[in-house]
């Protein structure tokens, strides 16, 4: 399978404890996103890699959370201190950015962890 | 106001028939449209890109109202594997790329 993956695909835990997902994408693919999606909307950025930077971070991306992508090919995402209100659906994309693409590149996700904060 | 809005719906529709999802966003900026599918706890997929001068893939129609800040979806024909929520998808300007989903519109469609 040459789509992107995402580890684990559920986690249930306890509030307060931390949990950590990864996101492998596609290959060769150099932009790498982090979406939140709750029951009911759609999914909500939270950031996103080019290579290895992070260039951009979501208001709703607390202190409690951090993401890196050490060698600009895997991300984790880190949720330190879980709350209740952490439960959802966290998404991963990837993208292929350059000139040919311009502003239509195309975002696939991978299918997600499901957290669940008890 | 939401920067992308959409009626939840749901639509529930006879197979064959033909329906329409509207979407409208706030940004006049925004540079790009997308409609993206999503199944029941699964991950969304994009359905298409969507064009200034409207783009058509088999029985899906997509249009692109600038002026109205107004993005539609048309499917024809409808099928019982089209049943799932569809994600209105906007790239708001700023750089990365990053998306703005609506919160989406369920279709069923019935025997």
């Amino acid at each position: 399978d040459t789509g992107v993956s995402q580890n684990p695909r559920h986690k249930i835990t306890k509030r307060g404890q931390n949990v950590t997902f990864r996101c492998d994408p596609i290959s060769e693919h150099n932009r790498l996103y982090w979406y939140r999606q709750t029951l009911g909307q759609g999914p909500e950025f939270l950031t996103y890699f080019q290579n290895e930077a992070q260039l951009e971070k979501s208001r709703l991306l607390s202190d409690r959370f951090s993401a890196e992508r050490p060698k600009g090919s895997f991300s984790t995402l880190e949720i330190q201190r879980t709350e209740q209100g952490d439960s959802a659906m966290y998404l991963c994309a990837s993208s292929l950015a350059g000139r040919a693409s311009g502003n239509q590149e195309t975002q696939y996700f991978g299918p997600g962890t499901r957290l669940l904060v008890l | 106001r939401k920067e992308v809005e959409q009626d939840p719906g749901p639509f529930n529709v006879p197979e064959g028939a033909t329906v329409a999802f509207n979407c409208t966003y706030s940004n006049s900026a925004s540079q790009s449209f997308f409609w993206y599918r999503q199944d029941c706890r699964k991950e969304p997929k994009l359905l298409m890109s969507v064009y200034s001068s409207g783009n058509e893939d088999g029985r899906f129609t997509a249009q692109l109202n600038r002026a109205s800040q107004y993005i539609s979806l048309l499917i024809r024909d409808s099928k019982l594997s089209d049943s799932a929520t569809y994600l209105c998808v906007v790239n708001m300007p700023g750089g990365g790329n990053k998306l703005t989903f609506g919160t989406g519109t369920q279709l069923k469609v019935e025997l």
